[in-house]
């Protein structure tokens, strides 16, 4: 079957660096989406890889690595608004989006 | 980037009656539109996909007699709760692509549904 791991909830300082891992076991690969999610709010894209490597835009970055079905996104200089869910989603072969269940991230002051 | 707007933002209804909710791509057309359903601190949970000019693809496990899927012009897809009940509170958002390659999906606001 299709799976998306990636941890229940992180907890980081405020100003600090943390880093959400996703690792994945799809039918096909045609890239990778994270999404922020406010409680009660959709979620906004952050950002899409679909080759190896590293995708920096601002304070976030995500890297993905194919062979080894894990991506990560990186969030820097946190502040308390990044307090959040951050949803790890793969598009598979047939183009669906498959998706984590989200990692709730709390920033402490 | 552009804007999907959900409408109405929350409802709430008795037990026993339809709710129709409104998913508008305000600045693009959008030839596929996607209904996920959220549980409180759950993640996202896709019950179909709406393709404008034909019927809805359903999720397994969604009745699709219960939650109906209309999708009659580019720029609006409309999901309809029929005979809701207390189980069928939850985050309703709707998204949308510009196209079938496009990596960004658009999000509604969400429609939080509260069935008496």
């Amino acid at each position: 079957g299709q799976n998306i791991d990636q941890p229940t909830e992180m907890t980081a300082t405020e100003g600090a660096i943390v880093q959400i891992n996703c690792t994945y076991q799809t039918s096909g690969f045609n890239g990778l989406f994270w999404y922020q999610q406010h409680a009660g709010e959709a979620p906004t894209f952050l950002s899409y890889n679909v080759l190896d490597g590293l995708e920096e835009k601002g304070r976030f970055s995500s890297f993905l690595s194919r062979s080894k079905g894990y991506s990560y996104l990186l969030l820097k200089e946190l502040q308390m608004k990044d307090s959040a869910s951050y949803l790890c989603a793969v598009r598979d072969s047939n183009y669906q989006l498959i998706w984590g269940a989200g990692t709730k991230l709390i920033i402490k002051p | 980037g552009a804007v999907v707007s959900q409408h109405p933002s929350w409802v709430i209804c008795k037990s026993g009656t339809s709710v129709k909710i409104e998913c508008r791509s305000l600045d693009f057309q959008a030839t596929t539109m996607f209904w996920y359903r959220q549980f409180p601190k759950q993640s996202l949970m896709l019950m179909a996909t709406s393709n404008e000019g034909s019927k809805a693809t359903y999720e397994q496990g969604v009745e699709k007699d219960k939650f109906l899927i209309n999708h009659a012009s580019l720029t609006l897809s409309t999901l309809t709760v029929t005979s809701a009940h207390p189980e069928d509170s939850s985050f309703y958002i709707c998204s949308a692509r510009e196209g079938p390659d496009s990596g960004e999906l658009f999000f509604g606001e969400g429609s939080r549904l509260t069935v008496l």
